[in-house]
């Protein structure tokens, strides 16, 4: 039992590139979350998914795309990194059960836009 | 979407309670109150929920009063490693917000 990983661990970009970050669960959770967290700051939402097959926006959905093919998997997309995109980004899964809200949460990806 | 106020950092020394307090004057009717620990370079984890009146676990306490407008989460005989970012937040389904936190520095 692995609980969220994500993939990959560190990446360096230059402005314009594009990457996929992945996020794995193995909890059979329905809810996942992509958050990003700059330093000194707490974790602001991007994008989040209630199920498969569904995405939502979050708080800082811009620059950002996801997709949810799977329930187990959450991909976070950039199609044109920036430097203002360099960041920690976390994963997280919950079980999405009425009254019982703890989120799970993954490693993180630490990005650098050059 | 009730938003939380924390102090932004708390000292204390090892052995001692430590009460963070979290200021949440909107909360609706179906939120809950749950609190999150963040070391360096880790994602944050699950401490406790609570609804309210007292709720206990094996590493906290976490006290809310009849009228939920305030949390505190209490930790019992602190030791270095609880060193952390302590995060409130209200939560309603998809509904939540995590803040700036509280930065607990446990000196020896």
């Amino acid at each position: 039992n692995a609980g969220v990983t994500q993939t990959p661990k560190f990446r360096v970009l230059k402005t314009g590139q594009s990457m996929t970050l992945l996020c794995a669960q193995d909890m059979n959770h329905e809810y996942m979350y992509w958050y990003r967290q700059d330093p000194g700051m707490g974790l602001r939402l991007i994008h989040y998914s209630v199920g498969e097959g569904t995405t939502a926006k979050g708080e800082v959905p811009d620059g950002y795309n996801v997709s949810r093919l799977k329930k187990q998997n959450f991909l976070l997309g950039l199609e044109s990194a920036a430097p203002s995109q360099t960041s920690v980004y976390f994963c997280a899964s919950e079980r999405g059960d009425s009254g019982y809200y703890e989120q799970y949460f993954g490693p993180g990806t630490r990005l650098t836009v050059t | 979407l009730a938003k939380t106020t924390q102090p932004i950092s708390m000292d204390s020394y090892e052995g001692q309670e430590v009460n963070i307090t979290c200021s949440h004057n909107n909360i609706a009717t179906n939120d809950y109150i749950t609190w999150y620990q963040q070391f360096p370079s880790q994602g944050p984890r699950f401490i406790i929920q609570g609804y309210k009146t007292k709720v206990t676990n094996e590493v906290a306490s976490l006290f809310i009063p009849a009228d939920r407008k305030s949390s505190t989460l209490s930790l019992p005989r602190v030791s270095l490693s609880d060193t952390a970012v302590y995060y409130c937040l209200v939560v309603n389904f998809n509904k939540f917000y995590f803040g700036s936190g509280t930065k607990l520095n446990v000196k020896p």
